[in-house]
């Protein structure tokens, strides 16, 4: 199994407060993705990480920050939790980008977050 | 709106059966990939498909890609309990923005 850590695996919290995620990889893969799972929307990926302090924006990014100081750490912020923003969180690295380049992605065993 | 759309939604058969699952798209993607998810994991991927009319088999289970390269098919042969899950295709949307498909729910029983 890749090595993968999500933390923490279950939160509740209120809405308007903040909340980070932590994903810390063992790999030493350049890619590191966080992305949400929704019933009837699949994985919609929210940012990532092509390097230490390089992110960029992915299909659901309003409301949420991301930050990489390290190569191991990929922290998701959500700066004042939202009840829409109730959902599983999956951390997910790639050693490469590009299907064609096998990119495969290793997911983390998710993160449950529940916004009241 | 999905990118990928996968069909069906919920799929519940008997040990034995045979089954095909879709992932279609109006987008042309370089490659797509298969995965499955179990229960409190994340999804583990099966196979990557990257030529038109590519056909790849992984013991029970035939991927095929189609020749346009917007939709792909999985066919399991003789299903076990073992092959429960959500399965999920997913494209290469631009660089580095994989989209997947909500997801086929299967269900084998024994």
């Amino acid at each position: 199994d890749a090595g993968i850590t999500q933390s923490p695996r279950h939160k509740v919290t209120e809405t308007g407060t903040p909340v980070t995620l932590r994903c810390h990889q063992t790999e030493n893969h350049r890619y590191m993705y966080w992305y949400r799972q929704d019933p009837g929307h699949g994985l919609r990926l929210i940012h990532y990480s092509y390097g230490v302090k390089d992110t960029d924006k992915g299909e659901v990014s309003d409301g949420y920050s991301v930050s990489r100081s390290k190569t191991e750490d990929f922290l998701l912020t959500l700066e004042s939790a939202t009840s829409s923003q109730t959902s599983v969180y999956f951390c997910a690295i790639s050693e490469s980008t590009g299907f064609a380049n096998t990119g495969e992605l290793f997911f983390g065993e998710g993160s449950r977050l529940t916004v009241l | 709106t999905q990118l990928l759309e996968q069909s069906p939604q919920f799929l519940s058969i008997q040990e034995g059966e045979n089954l095909t699952v879709y992932c279609n798209s109006s987008s042309v993607f370089s490659s797509l990939q298969w995965y499955r998810q179990e229960p409190g994991e994340g999804p583990v991927l099966l196979v990557t498909v990257v030529t038109g009319g590519e056909v790849k088999k992984l013991k029970r289970l035939t991927f095929q890609f189609g020749d346009a390269r917007k939709d792909s098919s999985l066919h399991i042969t003789a299903a076990q309990p073992g092959d429960t899950g959500l399965y999920l295709c997913a494209g290469e949307h631009n660089n580095n923005d994989m989209r997947f498909g909500a997801g086929t729910r299967l269900t084998v029983k024994p």
